[in-house]
């Protein structure tokens, strides 16, 4: 029964091609989000959506899209893949609406992208 | 926008204490967190701090000034499972709907 969930968990692409990470929670949060974590292990805030309406959006290059269907399900499309986007972009969930709510971030496994 | 600090390495031995140190300077503030990650793994939460003073959770205690935007984490009894990352967070107030900004984390590496 895992809580968040991302795939594909390794994903090995061409500079130029367009690949998509997909998450689901199943923890009934409102809120999920989309970080990357480079090689110096620095993990950064990307995207957040909250009931399917996008409310944080970093300095991302365009070619990166998140998509949520609905509240338990965000992916992130790239295109046009470049040698830079080689990472582990994690998704993650939390529950913004509710009161006792401390700030606490559920995340998945990561998903590790290599471009060559 | 935040600005957090913290050392990129530290060493210990097995049994010892650590104190892992973070500085953050942020334009609002609703809560610090650490967070310990694994090599490979998805980061984990440990303890989160919105007051001033001490929080303890078995061996791992955290401690928090607001006034010197300051707080550590405090390992005792370190284990060779100990040896990880360790990321401090801050929570933004500002924001309506406030998300987590990590440091650059602290990797511990325990020896025998």
């Amino acid at each position: 029964d895992t809580a968040v969930s991302q795939t594909p968990k390794y994903l090995v692409t061409q500079m130029g091609n367009d690949k998509s990470i997909k998450c689901e929670q199943n923890l009934g949060h409102d809120t999920m989000y989309w970080y990357k974590q480079d090689s110096k292990k620095f993990l950064k805030i990307m995207f957040s959506y909250n009931n399917k309406e996008l409310i944080i959006n970093e300095t991302v290059p365009n070619r990166f899209s998140p998509k949520s269907p609905d509240k338990a399900h965000l992916n992130l499309h790239i295109n046009s893949l470049e040698l830079g986007d080689s990472a582990v972009y994690f998704c993650a969930s939390s529950p913004v609406s509710r009161r006792d709510w401390t700030g606490e971030l559920f995340f998945g496994e990561g998903s590790r992208l290599t471009v060559l | 926008g935040q600005n957090i600090d913290q050392p990129t390495e530290m060493t210990a031995t097995e049994g010892a204490i650590v104190q892992i140190n973070c500085t953050y300077q942020t334009s609002g503030f609703n809560g610090l967190f650490w967070y310990q990650q694994h090599a490979g793994e998805a980061p984990t939460f440990l303890s989160y701090n919105v007051l001033d003073g001490l929080e303890e959770k078995g061996r791992f205690s955290s401690f928090l000034s607001r006034s010197k935007g300051y707080s550590y984490l405090l390992l005792k009894e370190l284990q060779m499972k100990d040896s990880a990352s360790y990321l401090c967070a801050v929570r933004d107030r500002d924001s309506g709907y406030s998300t987590l900004t990590f440091g650059k984390g602290t990797m511990l590496l325990v020896s025998p």
